[in-house]
């Protein structure tokens, strides 16, 4: 059983640039959620999508946005980038049921100068 | 909206236990979980609690009283490996299986 993996583990950006991060889910996992976890703090909710179609969003803007993919791959973009989106990325893959666990990867670790 | 409450840090030595404590508030409850994040790296899923009770798993038991909107995470026999950040969480309404996570509590354990 394949786990949760992220790529790229680490990037360094500019302020106002656009990045892609991806995500493959694990084996049989129909669910993706994607959060953003600053130093020192919870993950923070950014959006999780079902079988292709966003069924969540947390409280950020519309440049944070998402894709998920038929083999239930996901991708992050971010646009217009700013220092404060300078983070670590976790992806999260899980059944979709109620009460399923949330099946983290290593997360990217997003630095915007 | 969802929020939880947790302590900052909690510090303990090895062998003994520590309590762990989460009070919540939420539009729409479907149960408290718990994670556990060492340092650089992924949340791992440690319990859920769906109903009022105490869940026992090894070391570790979750309790949640959903009158009090509360729960704690009881962690026995501290080794140096718990040593790391925990997080309570709830499921967001809104947003499918989603989580609203706690601010998280880092637990040092020394020798």
């Amino acid at each position: 059983e394949t786990g949760v993996t992220q790529s790229p583990t680490h990037l360094i950006k500019t302020r106002g640039q656009q990045v892609t991060l991806r995500c493959s889910s694990q084996s049989g996992h129909n669910t993706v959620s994607w959060y953003q976890q600053a130093l020192g703090q919870g993950p923070q909710f950014i959006f999780q999508y079902y079988r292709e179609e966003e069924n969540g969003r947390g409280n950020f803007p519309p440049r944070f946005s998402g894709l998920q993919f038929p083999n239930y791959s996901s991708e992050l973009n971010v646009n217009a980038l700013e220092l404060d989106d300078s983070a670590l990325y976790l992806c999260a893959s899980s059944l979709g049921e109620n009460h399923s666990p949330l099946h983290f990867g290593n997360g990217t670790r997003l630095t915007v100068t | 909206g969802q929020s939880l409450e947790q302590p900052s840090e909690v510090t303990a030595v090895e062998g003994a236990i520590v309590q762990i404590n989460c009070t919540y508030q939420t539009s729409g409850f479907y149960g408290l979980s718990w994670y556990q994040q060492h340092d650089g790296g992924a949340p791992t899923f440690l319990s859920y609690n769906g109903l009022d009770g105490l869940e026992e798993t090894g070391r570790f038991s979750s309790f949640l009283s959903r009158s009090d909107s509360y729960g704690y995470l009881l962690l026995q026999e501290l080794q140096m490996k718990d040593s790391a950040s925990y997080f309570c969480a709830v499921r967001d309404p809104q947003a499918g299986t989603a989580l609203i996570f706690g601010k998280g509590t880092t637990l040092s354990v020394s020798s």
